[in-house]
Parts: C-alpha cells; structure tokens; sequence
C-alpha cells in the first residue's frame, strides 16, 4: 500500500536560519508529490509540486522541494525561515487520490 | 473568487443525531473529495468523487455517506454520528482526478459528537 512518512513531529528552527523538512514516500513508480501548508485555523495551501522532470521544484513563499528517487525522498527546504513559516507542514503522494503524511509542526524562535 | 465553502465550521451535536456537512466548489472541478485530520494522524481520505453521480471509498469511509448529484456539491452525511467521529473535515475539490491537478480545500469543520 501507497505510504507517506515524515519522520519529524515537531522542528524548531531559529528565525533566518535554513530549513529541512523530510518526506520518504512508498510507492511502486514515481508518484506525483506534493507539500502542502496549514496555518493555525486555515485549510492547506499547496508550497509545491512534482511530477517529473527537473528534480529540484520551486514553490511559492521562498520554499523548494529536491525529488530523489534512489532516497524514495521528496524533502522540502527554505535558505531562511521566517515567523510567519510557523505552521504545519503536510507531504503527499498519489494519482487519483492523495496520500498524506501524518505531518511536522514547525516553529520558528525569535 | 474561485474557492471551496464548507458550512458548518463548527458543529456540536450529540451521539445518533443525524446531520449534514454542505460543500461546494464554483470552480467547475470535476474531482471531489473529503478527509479527516485527526492529530497525529495527517489527513485520511474518507470518500471521493470523480464525478457526477460517480462516489468512491477512500480509507476510512465506515460512519459516512456521500452524494454527488450536482458538479458543484458534495455533502458528507453522518447517519449515526459517534464519538469517534470527532475531528475537523476537509472538503477538497481539483479540476480531474488525477494527481496531476492541485487540489485546493476548503477551510474546515470542526465536529464534535457528545
């Protein structure tokens, strides 16, 4: 069966410092991928997309993701977080239907 | 504005009472679909649906009922609603179901089943 794994519940990270969110997905060919945002009391709001080609995917708000298909990984990364990044970070995988990580809960100290 | 709109955003009810969490979307998506955020659990599918009058399980569709009779419409039912249905609901719609498209959501509904 399709899995997702974000092996960190929680990441601090200190405001300007660099960001890794990690993302493993079980699959038997090269899903499409995703990460989604969630911010205290919103809905998700897609950061970015990977379906095939060039291996490193730009996103909106600073954020980019890199595709490593011999990791089975698609981490997400950010050179310099801000407060406003604060929010819970969600991968996903599918064709027809997605299949979500369970999630990592970023914070951002001053 | 292209958007997904759940009503309620909140609920309280009471074990056995049945009811009805509305979304729509204006977008014109044929793609449907509900999740359930649970912490810790991420989201988990409930039902989809590819299309008009086309419903499909997802992984943890026990307790619920979907109908799509219209495009834009896309109600979750729960008949006998428990305890363990307590959780926020997401409403998601994309133009096709294929993973190509991004499914955008809808903000949310807080159930609490007493």
């Amino acid at each position: 069966a399709q899995s997702v794994t974000q092996p960190d519940i929680h990441i601090t990270v200190s405001e300007g410092a660099s960001l890794e969110l990690r993302c493993n997905y079980s699959y038997g060919a090269t899903p499409y991928l995703f990460w989604y945002v969630q911010s205290p009391g919103q809905g998700l709001q897609l950061l970015l997309k990977y379906f095939s080609g060039d291996t490193l995917v730009q996103g909106i708000k600073g954020f980019e993701a890199e595709f490593k298909r011999s990791q089975s990984s698609f981490n997400l990364r950010k050179p310099s977080v801000h407060w406003s990044d604060a929010a819970e970070y969600f991968c996903a995988s599918g064709y027809s239907t997605l299949t979500f990580g369970k999630g990592t809960m970023l914070l951002v100290s001053p | 504005e292209a958007q997904v709109t759940q009503n309620p955003r909140y609920l309280i009810t009471v074990t056995g009472k049945k009811l009805t969490v509305t979304c729509s979307q204006n977008m014109n998506h044929e793609y449907m679909s509900w999740y359930r955020q649970d912490p810790g659990l991420g989201l988990r599918q409930i039902y989809y649906s590819m299309n008009v009058e086309v419903t499909d399980k997802g992984d943890v569709p026990e307790g619920y009922k979907v109908s799509r009779k219209e495009k834009r419409n896309f109600p979750l039912i729960l008949e006998s609603p428990s305890p363990n249905q307590t959780s926020l609901y997401f409403c998601a719609s994309s133009l096709k179901g294929t993973g190509s498209y991004e499914q955008y959501f809808g903000p949310g509904t807080r159930l609490t089943v007493t």
